[in-house]
């Protein structure tokens, strides 16, 4: 298995809504990242973990709350978010150690209402 | 810092035209790796070529090549006999050790839409 699945593909939310974004690969990479992508604008990084802890945070809104509960799978909780926060959420993983064998999913299409 | 610029926003041609598009990074390491990624219309980041920083040979895989050349920190990409396919946004980007030797941070250019006409 090769690939990186990310559920739902569109999701619509409310601005009072709770909802969560999943990720899981099986390619035993201990590296996942979640990225968010604006239209016409290049993916930004918002965290990183590594093996299961989280390593980076590129000072996201505390709305946005990230969570690895086994090497495997990533998840982004999502709460109280803005009209603005309407995105794409990428997820990808790498092997740990490198830098190079970056894998990404499809992406979550995200509306905030 | 680590920084990627595309200087073309964006590329309109016509089918079988030849089209290059331009990459230009910044890093303080001796060590990293560059990308190309395709994003068509339904938003996946379709992977096309990686090179690490010792490797300059440029590569060709079919209709596509590509130009590492550190002395300008260029990694150009050049699509021959451009096809509508082919339009989608591109883009360029750098990765390099984050820290420790756990993880790497991707860092993309601002991307350039090529638009291929019939």
């Amino acid at each position: 298995d090769t690939e990186v699945t990310q559920t739902p593909k569109h999701l619509v939310m409310g601005m009072t809504n709770k909802k969560s974004l999943k990720c899981e690969q099986h390619m035993g990479h201990r590296a996942m990242y979640w990225y968010k992508q604006k239209a016409k604008k290049p993916p930004e990084l918002m965290f990183v973990y590594s093996y299961e802890k989280l390593s980076i945070n590129e000072s996201v809104p505390s709305r946005f709350s990230p969570e690895c509960p086994n090497s495997s799978l990533l998840n982004l909780h999502l709460h109280a978010l803005q009209p603005e926060d309407s995105a794409l959420y990428l997820c990808a993983s790498s092997q740990a150690g490198t830098y190079y064998g970056y894998t990404f999913g499809s992406g979550t299409r995200l509306t905030v209402v | 810092a680590q920084k990627v610029t595309q200087a073309q926003t964006e590329i309109s041609v016509v089918e079988k035209e030849d089209v290059t598009l331009d990459c230009v990074y910044e890093t303080r390491d001796t060590t990293y790796y560059l990308f190309w990624y395709k994003q068509p219309p339904s938003g996946e980041l379709v992977f096309l070529i990686r090179r690490n920083s010792f490797d300059e040979q440029n590569e060709i895989s079919g209709r596509y090549s590509w130009n590492f050349q550190k002395s300008t920190s260029s990694f150009n990409f050049t699509i021959t006999a451009s096809q509508v396919v082919d339009s989608a946004v591109y883009f360029c980007a750098l990765s390099f050790n984050a820290g420790g030797t756990s993880y790497g941070k991707l860092t993309f250019g601002q991307g350039t839409i090529l638009t291929v006409h019939p």
